[in-house]
């Protein structure tokens, strides 16, 4: 992950809207995921951005900005259950479908 | 319908000693990748594998090697373990001829002494 940029810490307080930023240096490779993970849990699909624009699904959203290198993973209504690490990946730019991941995002949301 | 297993969740090994991890993907899944994650970080390619040869490589020495078999299960060998081998140890399964959704095991815990 040493290509991919995103703050170590956030925090918020529930039922408010957060925007996670991931930056990384383009390489050629498509798209841009994120994943989620619960201290202790494994990682866990969020969303998978190919083109550039907003996904919505639920309460996520994503962006992508493709020659900028930008992304982010919006999150309304912030729920408890929310807090967790938020993970920026993309493709490696090998043949095969491995994935870099970012260090991680910690977001702790409170009452 | 059984997700990612891995085993075994905890192990404790010291210095020199060597390792093995286990893990079956799920049900379909042809393709197996190992993440290397230390505490506080993401997870960290190691390799990946796709009828039974190793596809891809990320940076990690020779120690950690791997395996698949026919059935698609996997095995992650370290040799010569060094403190800093102490993480968790993630396997990840996809679909064939997918880029990306991977599907994560628990993870096997292991602490070096």
């Amino acid at each position: 992950g040493q290509n991919i940029d995103q703050p170590t810490e956030m925090t918020a307080t529930e039922g408010a809207i957060v925007q996670i930023n991931c930056t990384y240096q383009t390489s050629g490779f498509n798209g841009l995921f994120w994943y989620q993970q619960h201290a202790g849990e494994a990682p866990t699909f969020l969303s998978y951005n190919v083109l550039d624009g907003l996904e919505e699904k639920g309460r996520f959203s994503s962006f992508l900005s493709r020659s900028k290198g930008y992304s982010y993973l919006l999150l309304k209504e912030l729920q408890m259950k929310d807090s967790a690490s938020y993970l920026c990946a993309h493709p490696s730019n090998q043949a095969g479908t491995a994935l870099i991941f970012g260090k991680g995002t910690t977001l702790s949301v409170s009452s | 319908d059984a997700g990612v297993t891995q085993s075994p969740t905890h192990l404790i090994k010291t210095r020199g000693q060597q390792v093995t991890l286990r893990c079956s993907p799920k049900s379909g899944h042809d393709t197996v990748s190992w993440y290397q994650q230390a505490l506080g970080q993401g997870p960290q390619f190691i390799f990946q594998y796709y009828e039974e040869e190793e596809r891809q490589r990320g940076n990690f020495p020779d120690r950690f090697s791997g395996h698949q078999f026919p059935n698609y299960s996997s095995e992650l060998n370290v040799n010569a373990l060094l403190l800093g081998d102490s993480a968790l140890y993630l396997c990840a399964s996809s679909l064939p001829g997918t880029t990306g959704e991977l599907f994560f095991g628990e993870g096997s815990r292991l602490t070096v002494l």
